[in-house]
Order: C-alpha cells, then structure tokens, then sequence
C-alpha cells in the first residue's frame, strides 16, 4: 500500500529559528501533498496545498511567508517553520496523494506519522 | 455550520461492544467518504473509504453512508482496548480537499 513517511517525528527548537519537516511518499508519485496542524484534541487543520512544480496554495489565516512549502520532486515536500515562536508549538501531518482515479479504492490520500514540533 | 459534524465524545464501552460513530454533513456535492483511526501523537491511518450510499465491510468495521440523508457511520463489533483512539470523519468531492470532522475519541475499557 502507500506509504508516507514523515520526518523528523518529534523536535524542540529555540525560539526564533526554523525547522524543516520532510514529507516523503516512498512508493508511489504525489502529485499533491497536504500539511495540517493539529492541536491537542482537535481535529486536522489544512495549512496548504502544494502540486509538484507549482507553488503551495494556503488556507486563509495562514501566513504563507512563515510556513514555507516546497514541493520540488514528485515524491518530497518540505515544510519549513520560519522564526518559530511558542505559539507555532503544534503538531505537523503531511498527506499525500497520487494521481487521483475515479472508482480506484483509496489512492487517494495518505498520511505521514506526524512530527511534535515544541518551540522553546 | 460546519460542513461536518462529529460528536467529540469522549465515547466509553466495555470490551466486546459494538460501536457506532456518527458525522453528518451538509455539502451534497461530497462524493466520497471516508474514516480514519488516529492514536495519540500519529497521523491518521486509513481504515474505510466509500463513495457511494449503502454498507461496506471490512472485518470488524463496517461503514455506512446515507447520501439522501447527509450521514455517514462507522461500526466496530466485538470492539477491543487496541481498538481505543481518535476516529475521524473525512469527505470530499473528486480532486478537491479532504474535510475533516473533529474526531470522536472512543475508549474500549477491559
């Protein structure tokens, strides 16, 4: 089946810096790759959209200059957290999705194993 | 309105109960719907997709969709401790993105 995998699972940073989240699909092509935020016992937020090749498409109220999205090859998109602060302590999925097929059983989307990111 | 609804819970049962996890929506255009089981600090995993109205079984699960009355339900029989996490409601229309309800965390009590 698709498989997502979603680096790094957990990281601490200090206030100010940036991290990158990795988002990879390692056996299939995404043409489309999603990056959500969750809160603690909320459900999944949409930050953006990305395809291959083009820029990200941001969800309204997220600022598109501090949450970086590149989406450079068929099978990575990144998520850079730019100047992060306390409150930007969340919890990042990525999901993916290949090609999509009407009538094909879930090739749709599939999620990375989430990365706890904690800004100090 | 949200575009879809789903009861936070938290839903208790003992072990071997059935379960039944409910989202309504309102957006008639959704085509295809889906569940997703998400324990504490993972992403999402998939356990169910459909895309049209009636009953679709796999195992234990099996999950209903009721296009004319904008419900869609998950099942779980004979449910188990392992079976304890966050199971989220997702639809969306074809090339367009996923909405997600706000998840119902279940806890199966041995």
């Amino acid at each position: 089946g698709a498989v997502v995998s979603q680096h790094p699972s957990r990281v601490i940073c200090k206030s100010g810096t940036s991290v990158k989240i990795e988002c990879r699909s390692l056996d299939f092509q995404a043409t489309t790759m999603f990056w959500y935020r969750q809160f603690p016992k909320q459900s999944l937020m949409l930050m953006a959209t990305s395809n291959e090749g083009s820029k990200a498409t941001y969800e309204q109220g997220v600022e598109k200059d501090k949450f970086l999205i590149n989406h450079a090859s068929l099978t990575l998109s990144t998520l850079t957290v730019t100047s992060a602060h306390p409150e930007d302590s969340s919890f990042y999925i990525c999901s993916a999705r290949a090609r999509f097929r009407v009538g094909q059983p879930n090739y749709g989307y599939t999620f990375g194993s989430g990365t706890r990111l904690t800004v100090v | 309105q949200k575009e879809v609804e789903q009861d936070p819970g938290p839903l208790s049962v003992p072990e071997g109960a059935i379960v039944s996890l409910n989202c309504t929506y309102s957006n008639s255009a959704f085509q295809y719907f889906m569940w997703y089981r998400q324990y504490s600090r993972k992403g999402p995993e998939l356990l169910m997709y459909t895309y049209s109205s009636g009953n679709k079984e796999d195992g234990r699960f099996t999950a209903q969709v009721d296009k004319s009355s904008k419900y869609i339900s998950l099942f779980i029989r004979d449910s188990q401790p392992s079976d304890s996490a966050t199971y989220l409601c997702a639809m969306g229309e074809y090339g367009n993105k996923l909405v997600f309800g706000a998840g119902t965390i279940l806890r199966v009590k041995s």
